[in-house]
């Protein structure tokens, strides 16, 4: 089984500063782990993705995450918030297996809040 | 390159009515096909997911039924809605495993 644990369900930051979403995960196979964004009454989009390659991963909007086996984190940071980031965020992994859907666990969301 | 079309944006029904969201996808084949709702406030709920045409699997009872006619094609429905049925509706499909999902932009439904 796996989960997934979000650990800030809110973070306000100021514009110009870093933005840094704590996720840590549970799986019983080697995961694939994705960040997600919603935007209001949006569809969700893919921001980045780790499957097992580079553990620094980049995604758009100048996001990045990085996967820490030891720790079961995959943290998502951005050097300079933007007022176009406030929206929710999700970190997602990934069951990994085709007969079951390749079904998804979600985080709980943190919903990011910038100040002018 | 693939993209993914959910109608309607948004729906106001009255209890009792039935339903059908539509949810299509271009530009790949044999893709997986979900649905998921989303209440107000909480994280996606997964409802159904398909793994091939004519298979459904689903995650939560309800009184809710998925369908997939055709390759591309994924469909929702429901005899009568229910109040809480109410909810922001999301369609997503991926390739197989490992692979991320893509979200259509979603159905708000209101039920009255």
């Amino acid at each position: 089984a796996q989960s997934v644990t979000q650990l800030d369900s809110h973070v306000s930051v100021s514009e110009g500063t870093p933005v840094l979403l704590r996720c840590n995960y549970s799986s019983s196979y080697s995961p694939s782990l994705f960040w997600y964004v919603q935007h209001p009454n949006k569809g969700l989009q893919l921001l980045l993705k780790y499957t097992s390659a580079a553990t620094l991963v980049k995604g758009i909007n100048g996001f990045e995450a990085e996967f820490k086996k030891s720790e079961t984190s995959f943290h998502l940071t951005k050097p300079s918030a933007h007022m176009s980031d406030a929206a929710e965020y999700f970190c997602v992994v990934s069951v990994g297996y085709q007969a079951a859907g390749n079904k998804l666990t979600f985080g709980g969301g943190t919903r990011v809040l910038v100040k002018p | 390159s693939q993209t993914i079309h959910q109608w309607p944006a948004t729906l106001v029904q009255p209890v009792g009515s039935p339903l059908s969201l539509e949810c299509t996808v271009e530009g790949t084949s044999n893709p997986n096909l979900y649905w998921y709702r989303q209440a107000a406030g909480r994280g996606l709920q997964l409802l159904f997911y398909s793994v091939g045409i004519g298979q459904i699997s689903s995650e939560v009872p309800q009184n809710l039924s998925a369908s997939r006619p055709q390759d591309r094609q994924f469909i929702l429905s429901s005899k009568k809605l229910l109040l809480s049925d109410s909810g922001f509706y999301l369609c997503a499909w991926s390739r197989t495993v490992n692979q991320p999902q893509h979200f259509g932009d979603g159905t708000r439904l209101s039920i009255l």
